[in-house]
């Protein structure tokens, strides 16, 4: 089955700054890479979505880049805001079930 | 749009008691939902896949008889926790998928006595 692998498993940023989470997966078929901010105590958010036809997508502050022979995906956000702050998942999906796998999250945090 | 509902958002109850939480997906019909289970400070881990009018799919060392998961409209999916136990206490997530994209519930919080 698909194995996703996140890093890091902690990001502190300064206010301003970009923040970059970089994530692996294992299975080939693999062909949808969508990324999840999930704050305390809620469900998570799509944030952005990338699929294996596509090699960067952005959306204001916010950018995903997918390099398939390498088996990578990352996500970027830019001038970093104290809202910014949370749990940031990645998780890959193939075939018919269109299961999500999901890495083991990114606890990001932004100092004023 | 694409919102997910999920009730109760929280619920206390003693051991032994059975338990039902409710997914909606509230402007879009979900051919496929999802259940997940989620511990402090780790990652989802899918229960089941539902899908509208047939049984669930559990995951491998997920109770079926335990997790009760019944999909009987494409708005709809509820999951019933049956005679829970403190070890069931946990975030449950549900989403509901449009094509590839899954989107979220707010989870429900349970906690067992």
């Amino acid at each position: 089955g698909e194995n996703v692998e996140q890093h890091p498993s902690t990001l502190s940023v300064q206010e301003g700054d970009s923040a970059v989470i970089k994530c692996t997966y294992s299975d080939s078929a693999s062909n949808y890479f969508p990324w999840y901010k999930q704050e305390l105590g809620k469900g998570p958010q799509l944030i952005i979505d990338i699929r294996s036809n596509v090699g960067e997508k952005k959306d204001q502050r916010i950018a995903v880049t997918l390099n398939k022979t390498a088996k990578h995906f990352s996500l970027h956000i830019t001038e970093t805001q104290p809202e910014d702050s949370a749990v940031y998942f990645c998780a890959a999906s193939g075939g018919s079930a269109r299961q999500l796998t999901f890495g083991s999250g990114t606890q990001l945090t932004v100092l004023p | 749009g694409a919102v997910v509902s999920q009730h109760p958002s929280w619920v206390i109850c003693k051991s032994g008691t059975s338990v039902k939480i409710e997914c909606r997906s509230l402007d879009f019909q979900a051919t496929t939902m999802f259940w997940y289970r989620q511990f402090p400070k780790q990652s989802l881990m899918l229960m089941a896949t539902s899908n509208e009018g047939s049984k669930a799919t559990y995951e491998q060392g997920v109770e079926k008889d335990k997790f009760l998961i019944n999909h009987a409209s494409l708005t709809l999916s509820t999951l019933t926790v049956t005679s829970a136990h403190p070890e069931d206490s946990s975030f449950y997530i549900c989403s509901a998928s449009s094509g590839d994209t899954q989107y979220f519930g707010p989870g429900t919080r349970l906690t067992v006595l």
